[in-house]
């Protein structure tokens, strides 16, 4: 199957900074990333939809000036946390789709104190 | 309603035995159909994909659809201990269309 990293895996930051996560596909071009967070024992969450070229689509009560996306070029898109605050903590992963099938990165586990 | 459901599980088939797996989607314009494995800490993991009406095999895994019914199911025979983990069942219209997950099957193979 296809390979989608994630940059960094994990990530511990202090209250009030911001973090970026880049998400890459490694033997596709993605026109479409997704990105998820999941809190432990729940669902996994969409929380935007980012296309090459253009501005993402975020889910509804995501806030866009929070989580900044970028999707720069057909292999890689950025997600940054603003101003990160504890209850920001969580287990963040993309995903990217060759038009068919969405492959998911491996994740990034930030914890923000 | 819920646009894909599963049961939550926890599910639990001895070591060697046919663990079968259930999801119902709302949505009658959905195309594509997946099965996700999940481990504890990790990010989802593709399993199946099935498209057509009807069974689709990959080794012990066979996935099994009927859009008639809004029903697609995920067979894992001869389980394995290491085939413990949360399944995800999804669904999308088509292209680049974002999935609908459901919540997941917590599989437990007992030994």
């Amino acid at each position: 199957g296809a390979v989608v990293s994630q940059h960094p895996s994990r990530v511990i930051c202090k209250s009030g900074t911001s973090v970026k996560i880049e998400c890459r596909s490694l033997d596709f071009q993605a026109t479409t990333m997704f990105w998820y967070r999941q809190f432990p024992k729940q669902s996994l969450m969409l929380m935007a939809t980012s296309n090459e070229g253009s501005k993402a689509t975020y889910e509804q009560g995501v806030e866009k000036d929070k989580f900044l996306i970028n999707h720069a070029s057909l292999t890689l898109s950025t997600l940054t946390v603003t101003s990160a605050h504890p209850e920001d903590s969580s287990f963040y992963i993309c995903s990217a789709t060759n038009g068919e099938t969405q492959y998911f990165g491996p994740g990034t586990r930030l914890l923000v104190l | 309603q819920k646009e894909v459901e599963q049961n939550s599980g926890p599910l639990s088939v001895p070591e060697g035995a046919i663990a079968s797996l259930n999801c119902t989607y709302s949505d009658r314009g959905s195309q594509s159909f997946f099965w996700y494995r999940q481990y504890s800490g990790k990010s989802p993991e593709l399993i199946m994909s099935i498209y057509s009406n009807g069974d689709k095999e990959d080794g012990r895994f066979t996935a099994q659809l009927n859009k008639a019914s809004q029903y697609v199911s995920l067979l894992i025979r001869d389980s394995q201990p290491s085939d413990s983990a949360t399944y995800l069942c999804a669904v999308k219209k088509g292209g680049n269309e974002k999935l609908t997950f459901g919540t997941g099957t917590r599989l437990t193979i007992i030994p």
